[in-house]
């Protein structure tokens, strides 16, 4: 089956900093999106882009899915960006399973 | 309803007892999937519902596992005999399906049910 590789698994950043995570994918994708599970668990949608680019304030994303990889920027980070950042795709032909990658863990130090 | 919700919130039960956890999806959303988060891991695909069709039940890790939904409406997630590797966190999503071009919109997730077995 479709395989979603996450980098970096961990990532600490200073406050104000800048970073970018990554998703790799093996497969052909109906869609991608990235979520942000916060501290208490809930998991909030940032974006859905199956290709393309989009922004959202501090937060950007690219998705080139002719070469099978996403990626999602944060710029200026804050504490409040803590948690954990998972890409998630829609799987093409024999149904529509959604596959998660491991996620990246975040922690922006004050 | 505004968004997805799922209940109970938390519950512990005994090894070997059945669980019956509860979503309501998102109103006019005929896709729902149900996963399972693991303490510090991803989430797992469980099950997947779309309008009357068949459910995708690839993700179901034994056939103590079943899962209902009515329609496009709430679905029900049933562990029967419970283990203490079933203890995680339950979550629910729902999302748009549409139909003409055979893709999804974003899935939107509820809060989850944190299930221990004791």
């Amino acid at each position: 089956g479709i395989q979603v590789e996450q980098s970096p698994p961990d990532l600490i950043l200073q406050e104000g900093a800048n970073s970018t995570l990554r998703c790799n994918f093996s497969d052909s994708v109906n869609n991608l999106q990235w979520f942000h599970q916060n501290p208490w668990g809930q998991l909030i949608n940032l974006f859905y882009i199956p290709s393309g680019t989009k922004q959202n304030g501090r937060l950007s994303a690219t998705t080139v899915a002719t070469e099978r990889y996403s990626l999602l920027y944060i710029s200026s980070s804050q504490t409040t960006d803590s948690g954990v950042y998972f890409c998630a795709v829609e799987t093409q032909g024999g149904g529509f399973k959604t596959i998660f990658g491991a996620g990246t863990r975040l922690f922006v130090k004050a | 309803g505004a968004g997805v919700s799922q209940s109970p919130s938390n519950k512990v039960t005994e090894k070997g007892k059945d669980v019956e956890l509860r979503c309501d999806p998102i109103s006019g959303h005929t896709a729902l999937y149900w996963y399972r988060q693991r303490l510090g891991q991803g989430l797992e695909f469980l099950i997947y519902f779309q309008g009357n069709s068949a459910p995708d039940k690839s993700g179901l890790p034994s056939d103590r596992f079943s899962a209902e939904r009515t329609g496009e409406s709430v679905s029900t997630l049933t562990i029967q005999r419970t283990q203490q590797e079933d203890s995680a966190v339950y979550l629910c999503a729902s999302s748009l399906w549409v139909g003409t071009g055979s893709f999804h919109y974003e899935q939107y997730f509820g809060p989850g049910t944190r299930l221990t077995v004791t």
